[in-house]
């Protein structure tokens, strides 16, 4: 089983719709959680850190569930900039090692 | 404030041959990662650096890779002989260290995308 499980997709949606990525994660000892964005042939970049009560930065949710071990990102009013892949990340342990997902890749079209 | 440098950012090699990838983190950031990322799957830590030490390179196969960072600032990655399997994008980053065990953010590289023939 891999440490970090995501759909791959694509997810292809129209500009302005409402878009869910989910994540689940192994290792219940998993202490930091995050989402990286990560555009074509670029480096990855962080999104936003996740946390157990949830968080929001403008039209990006998310959401941390411990007891399912589960993370998910919530996109609303999807622009056309939001095309891109979405990394869940987790970090276990101390000294900020990093487990990435493999990705939800995102298209927004007209 | 300038990012993390890499060099070169594209590489062609034939199988059994040997290269190596150049990072220069950003200024005052005592850790400094090397990832692996293959076509369709995320970033896969290979080795992390603390200052010049070694502080996680577990899933570095060290019969064929070989990192440093002799004097705590940039460091070098190298393949020696390469496979075809290792064609990916190797990815630098770092960060600033952490206290206390708190998370610190990295910061990526553009990448080396190397090409194994």
């Amino acid at each position: 089983r891999k440490e970090v499980e995501q759909d791959p997709g694509p997810f292809n949606v129209p500009e302005g719709a409402t878009v869910a990525f989910n994540c689940t994660y192994s290792n219940s000892a998993s202490q930091s959680f995050f989402w990286y964005r990560q555009d074509c042939r670029k480096e990855p970049k962080l999104l936003m850190s996740v946390y157990s009560s949830g968080n929001e930065d403008g039209r990006f949710t998310a959401q941390l569930n411990r007891a399912s071990q589960y993370i998910s990102l919530l996109i609303r009013d999807s622009k056309l900039s939001d095309s891109a892949t979405y990394l869940c990340v987790v970090s276990t342990g101390g000294g900020n090692k990093l487990t990435f997902g493999t990705g939800t890749q995102l298209k927004v079209e007209l | 404030e300038a990012g993390v440098a890499q060099s070169p950012r594209y590489k062609i090699i034939e199988k059994r041959q040997s290269v190596a990838f150049w990072c220069n983190p950003i200024s005052g950031h005592a850790t400094l990662y090397w990832y692996q990322q293959i076509l369709g799957q995320g970033p896969k830590l290979l080795i992390q650096f603390q200052n010049n030490g070694v502080v996680d390179d577990s899933q570095l196969p060290k019969d064929r890779f070989s990192a440093e960072r002799l004097k705590g600032v940039d460091s070098t990655l190298k393949i020696q002989p390469a496979k075809l399997e290792d064609s990916a994008v190797y990815l630098c980053a770092s960060s600033s260290q952490g206290r206390g065990g708190a998370y610190n953010e990295q910061f990526f590289g553009p990448g080396t995308r190397l090409t194994v023939l």
